[in-house]
């Protein structure tokens, strides 16, 4: 069982937009504002999306947005394209001296 | 170009050792924080273990006391040493270069299978 909690399938329409949530606790989401995001298409290695929440490293569309309200964070994925369509994974970081924490992965569906 | 290369996975029966290396272009491996992150087939992602610029290590508790990280400066490698292997280790091993707060990896490798079985 994951850390972090994610939908298992979300799903949507070319040019639709799409949000993923991601659930923790105080001692993970909540307690920091270091959660990322990550994209995972079959048989590649995963890629970093958003980190601290809501920052895109550079090549990141500006089409995928993070943000968080509590223990809660969401990833926004807006102006669907097929190739959006790859597993989602969020992170996020849960103290020092330790690992991120991972939720179990979203299946984004691009209809 | 910035980039990791991992290498050393394949199959091991329950109880054996591996070790798997990670070689890394275009930035320093001891100026970083560099993680190994695990997926088993059809699931999630788990970290694994990290070894911090200072020479630091930390573990998951699923693998603490089997095994080990390091690096070798010299030749820009991060290394995992497996012992003690059960099936449950079977997954593909990334390494990973931490942003450098602990928080998220930018770069990863492109992951090695590693298979326990009889």
């Amino acid at each position: 069982q994951s850390a972090l909690t994610q939908p298992p399938s979300a799903s949507g329409s070319p040019g639709q937009s799409v949000t993923i949530s991601c659930t923790g606790t105080s001692s993970d989401v909540g307690g920091y504002n270091y959660v990322s995001w990550y994209q995972q298409h079959p048989g590649k290695a995963p890629k970093l999306m958003i980190y601290e929440v809501s920052k895109r490293p550079s090549g990141v569309p500006d089409r995928f947005s993070g943000s968080k309200s509590g223990n809660t964070a969401s990833l926004t994925v807006s102006g669907l394209q097929a190739e959006d369509e790859a597993d989602y994974y969020c992170s996020s970081y849960a103290g020092s001296n330790k690992g991120p924490v991972f939720g179990g992965g979203t299946k984004l569906t691009v209809l | 170009e910035v980039q990791l290369v991992e290498s050393g996975g394949g199959l091991i029966q329950p109880g054996g050792s591996l070790r798997l290396s990670c070689a890394a272009s275009g930035f320093t491996v001891s100026s970083n924080y560099m993680s190994w992150v695990r997926q088993a087939p059809g699931k999630g992602l788990e970290w694994v273990s990290v070894i911090y610029s200072g020479g630091s290590t930390y573990y998951a508790d699923s693998v603490k006391g089997r095994f080990t990280i390091s690096r070798d400066n010299s030749k820009n490698t991060l290394y995992l040493q497996m012992n003690s292997l059960r099936a449950e280790d079977t997954a593909v091993y990334y390494c990973a270069r931490d942003l450098g707060d602990g928080s998220a990896f930018d770069i990863w490798g492109q992951g090695t299978m590693v298979t326990v079985s009889s």
